[in-house]
């Protein structure tokens, strides 16, 4: 079962504009972290969120999370045609000795030069 | 440093017939995993080891798909027989992570295609 919904489903901008994904997640998670998937490729990790963090920047990203609603925010701004991509949070749930990585639905974003 | 090699890339097959997956890990990572991301959809963890042993398959369908991860290095997922809603993508992810405490990424490979005809 996908722990994560990703909000919007599909995204489409044009270049220099600011791109907002969302995640909604439903049981308590030690981190959250977001990745990026390019069509027919393996996902790559972009940045991690702490439980215990509210927002965290790498870049041209900004990660916020609120724990009491149970959600996430992924910002990119100034985009560029190269973020074009399905962007995906991940949550990490501790379970027993481990962690358990369960992947959300994912964003797709299209940038338009 | 070398990523986590999978292969084959593609794979079409009959249904009923078999197929096998292998995934070489980045070294020295403790947890390997394996995903199924079918069009369209997030990766679904299918099966989780922590060297060699598992700690999470609660969602492989266990009648047809077996995996194991032979000495904590490299994996194979099996698949006997497959199914038409058997045909996605198999992921295969390393990270360093150890155990409840500690976070990190996943680095994952290029994936496997199959398609089930």
């Amino acid at each position: 079962s996908q722990q994560g919904e990703e909000d919007p489903q599909a995204l489409s901008i044009q270049e220099g504009e600011n791109a907002t994904m969302n995640c909604s997640y439903k049981t308590s998670i030690n981190n959250l972290q977001w990745y990026r998937q390019n069509s027919g490729r393996g996902l790559v990790h972009l940045i991690l969120i702490r439980s215990n963090e509210r927002e965290k920047h790498s870049g041209r990203l900004r990660v916020t999370l609120d724990t009491s609603k149970k959600s996430s925010s992924l910002l990119i701004t100034a985009s560029r045609a190269a973020d074009t991509a399905s962007y995906f949070c991940a949550t990490d749930i501790p379970s027993g000795g481990y962690q358990k990585v369960t992947f959300g639905t994912g964003t797709k974003l299209q940038v338009i030069p | 440093e070398a990523g986590v090699a999978q292969s084959p890339r593609y794979k079409i097959i009959e249904k009923r017939q078999s197929v096998a997956f292998w995934c070489n890990p980045i070294s020295g990572h403790a947890t390997l995993y394996w995903y199924q991301q079918i069009l369209g959809q997030g990766p679904k963890l299918l099966i989780q080891f922590q060297n060699n042993g598992v700690v999470d398959d609660s969602q492989l369908p266990k009648d047809r798909f077996s995996a194991e991860r032979l000495k904590g290095v490299d994996s194979t997922l099996k698949i006997q027989p497959a199914k038409l809603e058997d045909s996605a993508v198999y992921l295969c992810a390393s990270s360093k992570r150890r155990g409840t405490g500690e976070a990190g990424e996943l680095f994952f490979g290029e994936g496997s295609r199959l398609t089930v005809l």
